[in-house]
This record gives C-alpha cells, structure tokens and sequence, in this order.
C-alpha cells in the first residue's frame, strides 16, 4: 500500500511562514500534488512537482526530493483566508492519486 | 462552467437502504474517481475509471459499485448501507492521466443510521 506522511495540525501567525512536511513511501511515483481544502469544502489543486527542486507560485512554493520521499509545502505572508486543510498526494504511476491525511493549519491573528 | 456536479449534496439514510450518489461532470475528462473523506483519515480512493466503459477497484471499494455508461456520469451505489459508511463523498475528474491532477466535486455528506 501507500503510505503518505504528514502533521496533523500547525498553527502560525498572520504574516508569518509555515512549512508542511510530506514524506512518502509508494509503489511508483509520478509527481507529487498539494491541495488546499477549506472547511465543508472541496479540494483545490495548489502544486505539482515531478521533479526535484523549488516551484514557486506566489506566496506558496512546494519543493521535491525524490530520493528521500519527501516535499514540503511552503506559505509565506500567511493570511487568516489560509486557514485550511494541506493536502500531500502522489500520484504512484498508475494514475491515481493517493492522499495523506492532511495538514489543519489555523492562522492566528 | 458547472464542472463536476454531484447530487444530493446531503443525504441521511437508514441502514440497509439503497443508496445512489450522482455525479456529472461537463469537462469532457476520460477518468473519473469516487474518494470518501474520514477525519483523521483523508482522502481515500473507492473506485475509478480511465475511460468510459471501463472501471476498477480502489482503497477501500467493498460495499460500493459504480458504473460508466459514458464519459460525463459515474454513479456511485451502495447497495446496502452501514453505518461505516457515513462519510462524505467527493467525485472528482481528470483530463491528464500523465499527471494526474483532480478536479473535485462540492462532496455529498452521507450519514448511515
């Protein structure tokens, strides 16, 4: 099976920068998603990295290490609105993705 | 743009009923998916389909079947439901099987009693 590792829960203050850990251990690997979900909400994509290195968008960037099963997610100039749920998600190569449990970070005022 | 539409958004069911949640997407995708969502759990696959006419069996697919008439409908039934399957439910699509990426329906919070 798949077994994709994250924090259960961050709290940070607004202005400031989290940084969410996934580590990963899958059958195949063919790029590795971030999700943001919202409370009652669904998921929307944030990042995709197939390779290794930095992908910057704005406030978020998501980093890949394929060697050592990991990426990180990391929001800068944190805003109350990013409040969520951080979802990790490998798609194992046969087309499916597979998700960690999710991050809950709370930003604090 | 509707995208993924899936129906009926809230439902609470007796245990042992059948039950049907629809979904439709308007996104002409090839592959479609059916994740039920947990606390402390995630996302966790329960069928999918490549293509139309084609399906296949997920995570944790016991207790639930599904079907692709064709590409915009993928039904998800549940022929007789327990109370472990109170959950909610999220369709989602995807145009690139290369990468992978989701686009997710609104959920459906199902409550088996």
């Amino acid at each position: 099976g798949q077994n994709i590792d994250q924090p259960t829960e961050m709290t940070a203050t607004e202005g400031a920068i989290v940084q969410i850990n996934c580590t990963y251990q899958t059958s195949g690997f063919n790029g590795l998603f971030w999700y943001q979900q919202h409370a009652g909400e669904a998921p929307t994509f944030l990042s995709y990295n197939v390779l290794d290195g930095l992908e910057e968008k704005g406030r978020f960037s998501s980093f890949l290490s394929r060697s050592k099963g990991y990426s990180y997610l990391l929001l800068k100039e944190l805003q109350m609105k990013d409040s969520a749920s951080y979802l990790c998600a490998v798609n194992d190569g046969d087309y499916k993705l597979s998700f960690g449990a999710g991050t809950t970070v709370t930003v604090r005022a | 743009i509707a995208g993924i539409t899936q129906a009926p958004t809230s439902q609470i069911l007796a245990a042992g009923r059948r039950m049907t949640l629809r979904c439709t997407q308007d996104m002409r995708h090839n592959a479609m998916y059916w994740y039920r969502q947990d606390l402390g759990l995630g996302l966790r696959l329960i069928h999918y389909s490549n293509t139309a006419g084609t399906t296949g069996k997920g995570e944790v697919p016991d207790g639930y079947s599904v079907s692709r008439a064709n590409t915009d409908d993928f039904p998800l039934t549940l022929a007789s439901a327990v109370p472990s399957q109170t959950s909610v439910y999220f369709c989602a699509s995807s145009s690139d099987t290369n990468t992978g990426e989701l686009f997710f329906g609104e959920g459906s919070r199902l409550t088996v009693l």
